[in-house]
């Protein structure tokens, strides 16, 4: 009974290719995100979902893309794949307010060749 | 604005040693504060959090109080273990619920 997980978790693709990684929580929050670490193991957030709405969007390329068909998930879809976007990305969740835990998914390697 | 730092790693204790990993923060208002683990080839795990001033968050042996007027929140335990070995991410969440990260701080025990 995975509380947010993600698919699949562990993709490596070539250059220029299109991906999706899916993520859904069973934890009944209304916000979910997804966030990219890199190398150094820093990480950053990328978007932000509340209710289905988007209301966290950083300086992210256009060819990331997140849908979010319903609260229960937000599936991510890179277009045109480069070296740059090898990473792993982190889906997570949480209910929405100051204080409350973001609980995550176990992450998702992107390996782009 | 907001941001959170902590400091580099690695640190490399020895089992049974004691643990202080520095975590210090600016924000407006009263923001929430968090550490965050993840184990080698594992997503992230909360490991505790403190909601207001003067709160003691603790889970696992490990403790961090939220000092206000220090601005800071840093990770102690008095005896690690090698299964502590991991990168530790002390976080806070500002008042428009962005969680703000530090860096991460591997740490390595060894036996």
């Amino acid at each position: 009974d995975t509380a947010v997980s993600q698919t699949p978790k562990y993709l490596v693709t070539q250059m220029g290719n299109d991906k999706s990684i899916k993520c859904e929580q069973n934890l009944g929050h209304d916000t979910m995100y997804w966030y990219k670490q890199d190398s150094k193991k820093f990480l950053k957030i990328m978007f932000s979902y509340n209710n289905k709405e988007l209301i966290i969007n950083e300086t992210v390329p256009n060819r990331f893309s997140p849908k979010s068909p319903d609260k229960a998930h937000l599936n991510l879809h890179i277009n045109s794949l480069e070296l740059g976007d090898s990473a792993v990305y982190f889906c997570a969740s949480s209910l929405q307010g100051s204080g409350n835990t973001i609980y995550f998914g176990e992450g998702s390697w992107l390996t782009v060749v | 604005g907001n941001s959170v730092t902590q400091m580099e790693g690695p640190v490399t204790l020895s089992e049974e040693a004691f643990l202080t990993i520095n975590c210090t923060y600016t924000a407006t208002g009263y923001p929430s504060l968090f550490w965050y683990v993840q184990y080698p080839g594992e997503g992230l795990q909360l490991l505790l959090k403190a909601t207001k001033a003067d709160d003691k968050g603790s889970n696992k042996g490990f403790e961090a109080t939220y000092r206000k007027e220090t601005t800071s929140f840093h990770l102690e335990k008095g005896s690690v273990q090698v299964s502590d070995s991991a990168v530790y991410f002390c976080a806070l969440m500002s008042s428009n619920y962005q969680l703000i990260w530090g860096a991460g701080t591997k740490l390595i025990i060894k036996p």
